[in-house]
């Protein structure tokens, strides 16, 4: 089946703090997995991705790294700040034409 | 990002009443992904259209829900006979200009309320 489980669904931390956000999926098809911030009222918005060639991806404070035998990825943002306070999620596309299947979501608080 | 067109941006409709959402891709591209989002949830996959094709409709529910994708034009998904269950917001996403179909940025979305 096409299922993406993302841990953990809230995720409060201090300024400062470093920030992990995991996924696990299910199709060992799967070769593309983005990161979507979304803000509130707002459109969900492309951070980063990676592809199953690739064990790790870094922008800055954000980073993906991505374990294919465990089929699980994840988002790392270190020195987090208040604007880095959404709801982030995950996705991956399969063989499927791109079609993107989303995790449930983190929403991530950042407390000055 | 700003390249992907939605209007309208808020909808509000009473109960069976029909709604049209529009959507234009990135400009150059001809593909078009429409996705929804309820309430406190996170997104769906409904469709994906290539310009006066429907490649996969997976998502879509059989009934009163319908996509097209002119040659000329937007991208339109239709909602008939809405139903308060509708309410959601309504994205479309577009590759990027020559880039993967993989890559996929957002439009700011429709948000349909439905009384």
């Amino acid at each position: 089946g096409e299922n993406v489980e993302q841990h953990p669904s809230t995720l409060s931390v201090q300024e400062g703090d470093s920030a992990v956000i995991k996924c696990t999926y299910s199709d060992s098809a799967s070769n593309y997995f983005p990161w979507y911030k979304q803000e509130l009222g707002k459109r969900p918005q492309l951070i980063i991705d990676i592809r199953s060639n690739v064990g790790e991806k870094k922008d800055q404070r954000i980073a993906v790294t991505l374990n294919k035998t465990a089929k699980h990825f994840s988002l790392h943002i270190t020195e987090t700040q208040p604007e880095d306070s959404a709801v982030y999620f995950c996705a991956w596309v399969g063989t499927s034409y791109g079609k993107l299947t989303f995790g449930q979501g983190t929403i991530l608080t950042v407390h000055p | 990002n700003a390249g992907v067109m939605q209007n309208p941006r808020h909808l509000v409709r009473r109960r069976g009443q029909e709604a049209r959402l529009r959507c234009s891709p990135m400009k150059g591209h001809s593909h078009v992904y429409w996705y929804r989002q309820l309430p406190e949830e996170g997104l769906k996959f409904m469709v994906y259209l290539q310009k006066e094709n429907i490649i996969d409709e997976s998502g879509m529910p059989k009934e009163r829900f319908s996509a097209e994708f002119p040659k000329e034009g937007p991208s339109i998904l239709r909602i008939q006979q809405v139903v308060r269950g509708d309410s959601a917001a309504y994205f479309c996403a577009s590759p990027p200009e020559g880039g993967s179909t993989d890559t996929q940025y957002f439009g700011p979305g429709t948000r349909l309320t439905v009384l």
